[in-house]
């Protein structure tokens, strides 16, 4: 069975305070890793898809990478617009019954920026 | 191109009631896929379709029922409303072809009480 574990559940920054969010993952056969933001009321807005370890992909201040059990996005020097909770997903290989593009979500990072 | 498109917003139900939460994506997209929300649980797939004609169930599929007649429509039929089926509900939906990301709705809040 596929997992996703986030940490930390809530993290609190001020403006310009740099820091990284976890996503630990198990799968049988990784198709891709996926970062979502997610604003209070709102949909899941997608950000990134990672494929293989060593990728790296980046937008603004964000900053995905992903080794073979877990991807971080760091958030570098962070602004009160970046709050939101961030989700991680993974989806399963082909050869792993992935066919159906199936997500496998983690419950979640609540990030806070204080101005 | 609206993308996913979801009806209504926010639904209160008593128990017993039936209703169909809508969908409709226009991005000629073949995947579509129903998720729940709670409160720090994280998303939950309850059903999901590969096309027209085909669904299959989630990881949560009691209580819910849906079809895929066209590409565009996916909706999801709640029978005998539950105070256990209060949630937020997401609509999402995904190429299959050279992109493999969901984009997903705006939601459907619901209330059973």
């Amino acid at each position: 069975e596929d997992q996703v574990t986030q940490s930390p559940e809530a993290l609190r920054l001020q403006e310009g305070e740099s820091s990284s969010l976890n996503c630990s993952y198990t799968v049988s056969g990784l198709r891709g890793l996926f970062w979502y933001r997610q604003d209070p009321g709102k949909g899941p807005e997608f950000l990134f898809t990672l494929y293989s370890a060593g990728e790296e992909k980046e937008k603004e201040r964000l900053k995905a990478t992903l080794t073979k059990k877990e991807s971080f996005l760091h958030i570098t020097a962070p602004k009160p617009e970046d709050s939101a909770t961030y989700l991680c997903a993974v989806q399963a290989g082909r050869n792993s019954g992935g066919s159906n593009y199936k997500l496998t979500f983690g419950k979640g990072t609540l990030l806070t920026v204080n101005p | 191109n609206a993308g996913v498109t979801q009806t209504p917003k926010f639904r209160i139900l008593k128990i017993g009631q039936s209703m169909t939460l809508q969908c409709t994506q226009d991005m000629n997209h073949n995947y579509m896929y129903w998720y729940r929300q709670d409160p720090g649980m994280g998303l939950k797939l309850i059903y999901y379709s590969v096309g027209a004609g085909i669904t299959d169930k989630g990881e949560v599929p009691n209580g819910y029922n849906v079809s895929r007649s066209t590409t565009e429509d996916f909706p999801l039929r709640l029978e005998l409303a539950a105070p256990s089926q209060t949630s937020v509900y997401f609509c999402a939906s995904l190429a299959g072809t050279r992109s493999y990301e969901q984009y997903f709705g705006p939601g459907t809040r619901l209330t059973v009480t």
